[in-house]
């Protein structure tokens, strides 16, 4: 299958400071990527869709100012979590769809803790 | 309220059983995927079903379609530890919603 690379693993931050988790396709181009959140023990949460050279698409409900997205190439999206606080803590997870393709790929996820 | 609900939302087996995990929706999907996740890992992609009554097997596992697109199930034949898990049923919707609709989960727990 398609590989979706998430980086880093692992982050821990402090309160007030910001926090880029960067979402590549590596052996494909994806106009289109997404991102959500985990809760432990509980299923994703879409919080973004994010398009190649146009603003991202947020749910209801996601601080669009909180978490920035930009998707600046066809191989690379960005989620920067700004000003970030103990509750933003969670497990980040990015994927993109192969094209026309139905499944989804998914990057390693992050762990995100701030402090 | 969940579009796409699993069940059982949790499961505590012994090695060797065997085990159905139901996913059920009123709405209508293009395509269905499963997948399992564990701890600190994105999910893999298991299988996608297509065709309304199409059944495929990976392995020990068997995987459903209902017939008329809205639910599924994955059937795990004498189940082993590395079985244990999230698992995770994502639909498609002919909608123009290129995102995938996730269900609510199953966590497996295969005791050795």
């Amino acid at each position: 299958g398609a590989v979706v690379s998430q980086h880093p693993s692992r982050v821990i931050c402090k309160s007030g400071t910001s926090v880029k988790i960067e979402c590549r396709s590596l052996d494909f181009q994806a106009t289109t990527m997404f991102w959500y959140r985990q809760f432990p023990k509980q299923s994703l949460m879409l919080m973004a869709t994010s398009n190649e050279g146009s603003k991202a698409t947020y749910e209801q409900g996601v601080e669009k100012d909180k978490f920035l997205i930009n998707h600046a190439s066809l191989t690379l999206s960005t989620l920067t979590v700004t000003s970030a606080h103990p509750e933003d803590s969670s497990f980040y997870i990015c994927s993109a769809r192969l094209g026309a393709r139905a499944e989804a790929f998914f990057g390693q996820g992050t762990r995100l803790t701030v402090v | 309220t969940q579009l796409l609900e699993q069940s059982p939302q949790f499961l505590s087996i012994q090695e060797g059983e065997n085990l159905t995990v139901y996913c059920n929706s009123s709405s209508v999907f293009s395509s269905l995927q499963w997948y399992r996740q564990e701890p600190g890992e994105g999910p893999v992609l298991l299988v996608t079903v297509v065709t309304g009554g199409e059944v495929k097997k990976l392995k020990r596992l068997t995987f459903q379609f209902g017939d008329a697109r809205k639910d599924s199930s994955l059937h795990i034949t004498a189940a082993q530890p590395g079985d244990t898990g999230l698992y995770l049923c994502a639909g498609s919707m002919d909608t123009g919603r290129r995102a995938l609709t996730f269900g609510s989960g199953t966590r497996l727990q295969v005791q050795p």
